[in-house]
């Protein structure tokens, strides 16, 4: 079965204070690994697909990485308005369904 | 292009009462999934519809059903509403073609079981 962990649960960040997330997966047959960013009573909004180890994809202030067994978030010089639940899933085998880290809530202060 | 819709936004129901759920995927997706998100047990394949035949599902009892019409809009049905259904449901749709596409979410739907 589908295993993902993040970390850490919770994080405060000054305004450019720059961190990572880390999403640790367990998965048999990778087809690809997504960061989502949640918002209070708001629905999962995408914001990277990584498919095989190695690769890399950047927005704006955020960066994420893949290797192997975890992928990292990276946020350079954060804004408040980058407060939110960052959430890893995986999706794996033939199955189209995504399973879900518990998130890591983000607060960055000025 | 529009994105995934989700009505209503906000239900409130007894236990006991059943309740339907609505999601517009976006155009040209023939994939919908259906996810329970509780501040417990956080977000929950539920299952996911594909060309209007269930493809996958989770360990969600029975009470829990959907279905996909030929426009790719989906319905999930809950019936005998029990307290713990209280939660945030959410669609997602893609393209979907083989695993790994990406999933777009909708903003969700807030049951509240009384």
């Amino acid at each position: 079965e589908d295993q993902v962990t993040q970390s850490p649960e919770a994080l405060r960040l000054q305004e450019g204070e720059s961190s990572s997330l880390n999403c640790s997966y367990t998965v048999s047959g990778l087809r690809g690994l997504f960061w989502y960013r949640q918002d209070p009573g708001k629905g999962p909004e995408f914001l990277f697909t990584l498919y095989s180890a190695g690769e890399e994809k950047e927005k704006e202030r955020l960066k994420a990485t893949l290797t192997k067994k975890e992928s990292f978030l990276h946020i350079t010089a954060p804004k408040p308005e980058d407060s939110a639940t960052y959430l890893c899933a995986v999706c794996s085998g033939t199955a189209s369904k995504l399973t879900f880290g518990t998130g890591t809530r983000l607060q960055v202060t000025l | 292009k529009a994105g995934v819709t989700q009505t209503p936004r906000y239900l409130i129901k007894t236990r006991g009462q059943q309740v339907t759920l609505s999601c517009s995927p976006i155009s040209g997706h023939r994939s919908v999934s259906w996810y329970q998100q509780t501040p417990g047990q956080g977000l929950q394949f539920l299952f996911e519809y594909f060309s209007e035949t269930q493809r996958n599902k989770g360990n969600f009892p029975g009470r829990f059903s959907g279905r996909q019409f030929s426009n790719s809009r989906s319905e999930m049905n809950v019936s005998t509403l029990e307290l713990g259904d209280s939660a945030l449901y959410l669609c997602a749709s893609s393209s979907q073609l083989a695993g790994g596409d990406t999933q777009y979410f909708g903003p969700g739907t807030r049951l509240t079981v009384l």
